[in-house]
């Protein structure tokens, strides 16, 4: 049972463009959500978060919608750049679990010149 | 320089062989963790550590072993048991395991079986 699905396995962007990954969940107790970012052959690193109290959370170039009543949230990239070329996941847990992410299964986003 | 160390990068197992996986942290991360990535899944959670001489299952226990005799370092071991341990095996750490908690993450060890 997949509780946290990226329903796109991969993404093309030209350099300069917005990217937008997209998210959804099933488990409604979920109420705090994460991006990581991950090349090859190297662990994830965080990217950035949103708490189920907010609907947008901004950094930089990175940008966090959260739609709690669609359980979908999406991450956007503007302006993209050929290093953003990764896999991204997006991952999910309840406030009060021992840290136990839930994570998607990730999407790969190519950015070309 | 702090950091997640995972050991080694690369690591192959023979039938019916027991193998170690080294993850030391030197950023005195109070909680840690081993993940299990298969291609096109996500990370699914093998173990975790709160604190020193504790540990718990994850999803995906079956196979596995863990200890955490000091705050550095949690060993994972792929035992017989584990009938398909090919993946790549990512190890994490973060300062307590309360919620909202964001995970450091080593750099993983592929393991195949030959």
């Amino acid at each position: 049972d997949q509780q946290v699905k990226q329903n796109s396995p991969s993404l093309s962007v030209q350099e300069g463009r917005i990217s937008i990954l997209n998210c959804d969940y099933t488990n409604s107790m979920f109420d705090y959500f994460l991006w990581y970012k991950k090349y090859p052959a190297e662990g994830p690193t965080f990217l950035i978060s949103i708490s189920s109290i907010k609907d947008k959370n901004e950094d930089g170039r990175f940008t966090v919608f959260l739609n709690k009543s669609a359980k979908h949230l999406s991450l956007h990239i503007v302006p993209s750049q050929p290093g953003d070329s990764a896999v991204y996941f997006c991952a999910a847990s309840r406030t009060g679990t021992a840290s136990k992410l839930t994570f998607g299964t990730g999407t790969r986003l190519q950015v070309t010149l | 320089d702090g950091g997640i160390t995972q050991s080694p990068k690369y690591l192959f197992r023979k039938e019916g062989q027991n193998v170690t996986l080294s993850c030391e942290q030197n950023l005195n991360h109070d909680a840690m963790y081993w993940y299990r990535q298969d291609p096109g899944q996500g990370l699914r959670l093998i173990y975790y550590s709160q604190i020193v001489n504790d540990f718990q299952k994850g999803d995906i226990a079956e196979g596995y072993s863990v200890s955490r005799e000091k705050k550095e370092s949690f060993p994972l071991t792929v035992t017989s048991a584990q009938k398909n341990p090919t993946a790549f095996y990512l190890c994490a750490s973060s300062i307590n395991s309360g919620p909202n908690e964001k995970l450091f993450f080593g750099s993983g060890t592929q393991l195949s079986v030959l």
